[in-house]
């Protein structure tokens, strides 16, 4: 089955550590997006990509770090620079290229620091 | 620049209730619109969607219609259940590909 696939689902992390969430797709998309939800709040843009090898911060990418080497990979990495880190994590892809579709999420990754 | 409104929750309704979950928008384009959905601990699911103006999204018995005149895309359900209680996000998204989320309205749906 096609989808996007983020793992791990729970995450705990000691405080001043890096930590990678994973994101994967096989729905053969151009773009990927990385959200941060906090409790009972919507949706923020951390980090996205509308091509492999290029991504574009989006309104709270400070503290994080995003790559996109592979098309179906788009990995964010939560640096020690982050204040403020425990928050669920949300990846979604959409196929890109000027044709508006809908975006695909994952399961999302609930990281807490410690 | 864009952004999404939408209603303050949590909105609490009896079974078999009707629901109007309010959505506005600005864009300073013609955006496609989108609701998705969220159950507890799991990611968003797309519920319905629109892509031009006076189009009407349809899914599980919810509705909404792309109202260009008024900017807005109201939910809405005739008969409510108990497993319609979820968050909502009312959502926009044009050709640059980034989607602009309103900040979720819970529903909560009782027996």
């Amino acid at each position: 089955d096609g989808g996007i696939t983020q793992s791990p689902k729970y995450l705990f992390r000691k405080e001043g550590q890096n930590v990678t969430l994973s994101c994967e797709q096989n729905l053969n998309h151009d773009a990927m997006y990385w959200y941060r939800q906090d409790p009972g709040q919507g949706l923020r843009l951390i980090y996205y990509s509308q091509i492999v090898n290029d991504f574009q911060k989006g309104d709270i990418a400070e503290g994080y770090s995003v790559s996109r080497e592979k098309k179906e990979s788009f990995p964010l990495t939560v640096t020690s620079a982050q204040k403020n880190p425990t928050a669920f994590y949300l990846c979604a892809s959409s196929m890109g290229k000027g044709g508006v579709t809908e975006a695909f999420f994952g399961q999302g990754t609930r990281l807490t620091v410690v | 620049g864009d952004s999404v409104t939408q209603m303050e929750g949590p909105v609490t309704l009896s079974e078999e209730a009707f629901l109007t979950i309010n959505c506005t928008y600005t864009a300073t384009g013609y955006p496609s619109l989108f609701w998705y959905v969220q159950y507890p601990g799991e990611g968003l699911q797309l519920l319905l969607k629109a892509t031009k103006a006076d189009d009407k999204g349809s899914n599980k018995g919810f509705e909404a219609t792309y109202r260009k005149e008024t900017t807005s895309f109201h939910l809405e359900k005739g008969s409510v259940q108990v497993s319609d209680s979820a968050v909502y996000f009312c959502a926009l998204s044009w050709s640059l590909n980034k989607f602009y989320f309103g900040s979720g309205t819970k529903l909560n749906v009782k027996p």
